[in-house]
């Protein structure tokens, strides 16, 4: 079965450096999202892309935080600098179809610890 | 963009039925209520998506009522496995779609 890859699974880093992570979506799938996951909270929506253009990315914080998708396929997110209260669950998904009963797709996700 | 509110938490134990009810009053013609699933340390994942009436698959039944303005996910004989938060969701997806989820709700099953 296809899956949602992201890279890497784990990160420690230090304030103020800067980091980055990976997702590459179910081949086929236009849509791209980028969620937040806080420790004990829900998933919170960072920026959605439909193939390469950014749809919404009302709740990035876009004076450390960047993402692109390119070539509409795979999209990082970097964060510089890193701050304390980055310390999350970055989760990806993707999804297929438009307007439609398509379900998210996620991958494991990427847990970023800020020290 | 329908706002969902679901219980906090809930307790059953190994083999009851489990119902966890989500309301979403401002639920649009065109939306559709899925749920999903999520273990510690992994993301979410989709159990089940309706419209109206009932759906069921192998792992849930989903009972949504004619107005629409909330949703049951029903888990039949639970089992210590289906400890995980619950995520009732309400909207399409893709495209300019936005999903957005609540706090979920943390089932806890006990021996």
């Amino acid at each position: 079965e296809a899956e949602v890859a992201q890279s890497p699974r784990y990160k420690i880093t230090e304030k103020s450096q800067a980091v980055a992570f990976w997702c590459d979506p179910i081949s086929g799938h236009a849509t791209l999202y980028w969620y937040r996951q806080i420790l004990g909270q829900g998933p919170e929506l960072l920026v959605q892309f439909q193939d390469e253009s950014v749809v919404d990315d009302s709740q990035l914080p876009k004076d450390r935080f960047s993402a692109e998708r390119l070539k509409g396929v795979d999209s990082t997110l970097k964060i510089q600098p890193a701050e304390l209260g980055d310390s999350a669950m970055y989760l990806c998904a993707s999804s297929s179809l438009t307007g439609s009963t398509g379900e998210l797709f996620f991958g494991e996700g990427s847990r970023l610890t800020v020290l | 963009l329908a706002k969902t509110t679901q219980p906090i938490s809930m307790d059953s134990y190994e083999g009851q039925e489990v119902n966890i009810t989500c309301s979403h009053n401002n639920i649009a013609t065109n939306d559709y209520i899925t749920w999903y699933q999520q273990f510690p340390s992994q993301g979410p994942r989709f159990i089940i998506q309706g419209y109206k009436t009932k759906v069921t698959n192998e792992v849930a039944s989903l009972f949504i009522p004619a107005d629409r303005k909330s949703s049951t996910l029903s888990l039949p004989r639970v089992s210590l496995s289906d400890t995980a938060v619950y995520y009732c969701l309400v909207g399409v997806s893709g495209g300019y779609n936005k999903l957005i989820f609540g706090a979920g709700t943390r089932l806890a099953v006990h021996p």
